[in-house]
């Protein structure tokens, strides 16, 4: 299986900061790399796919790069309701489909 | 607008089968244009992929679940299931259904909680 390592496990910060999560796999995923959002009590919420395509209705402060092993989450302005949990999914060839274990933002 | 609801029994003995259905509304479940999933989430192993469903297609198992999972579809209800054997504790987790594009997650249903205990 393709393990998913996310760094930080969580982080403080204030609104109007900008946010790096980063998440590395195992082995080239090729951009098969999709971002969600978890806030407590709710189910995720995709925010992006192939790396760096945002979905329909996420806002434009949320950004993905990367490629091979190596990917980013960015938020380029916290705002409040972006405190959160973010994972990372890859879906690179053949299943299973693994996940991060999750970054944890938080108020500084 | 489409919406997923998940429902089954919240605790389930040990060694027993876990049975959940994902019920849609506001859409077909027997679309070409759409695919099936069931994820889990507990606090020891985070989120976990357990199955996809591909309608006219295929279906795909975690490897590590696939000897006790079976998902089946039930048009004329706009329903697909879970049923998951041999239940220990550490199956104990959320249980969320959704429907996926290829292997990505856009729409979830809002889980449900299953304990396994005695």
């Amino acid at each position: 299986d393709i393990q998913m390592t996310q760094s930080p496990s969580s982080l403080s910060a204030s609104v109007g900061d900008r946010v790096i999560i980063t998440c590395r796999a195992s082995q080239d995923i090729s951009n098969s790399l999709a971002w969600y959002q978890q806030k407590p009590g709710k189910a995720p919420k995709l925010l992006l796919s192939t790396a760096s395509r945002l979905e329909s209705g996420v806002s434009s402060r949320f950004s993905g790069s990367g490629s091979g092993t190596d990917y980013i989450l960015t938020i380029s302005s916290l705002q409040p309701e972006d405190f959160a949990t973010y994972y990372c999914q890859q879906y690179y060839s053949t299943p299973p489909w693994t996940f991060g274990q999750g970054t944890k933002v938080e108020t500084k | 607008q489409m919406q997923l609801q998940e429902s089954g029994p919240g605790l389930v003995k040990p060694s027993e089968t876990l049975s959940l259905t994902c019920t849609i509304s506001g859409g077909s479940i027997s679309s070409r244009s759409y695919h099936w999933g069931w994820i889990r989430q507990s606090p020891g192993k985070g989120l976990e992929w357990i199955a996809n469903f591909y309608f006219g297609g295929s279906t795909y198992y975690n490897p590590s679940l696939k000897s006790r999972v079976i998902v089946s579809v039930d048009t004329s209800k706009s329903q697909f299931s879970l049923k998951l054997s041999s239940v220990t504790a550490a199956d104990t987790a959320l249980y969320y259904c959704a429907k996926t594009n290829t292997a990505t997650f856009d729409l979830w249903g809002q889980g449900t909680l299953v304990t396994v205990s005695s």
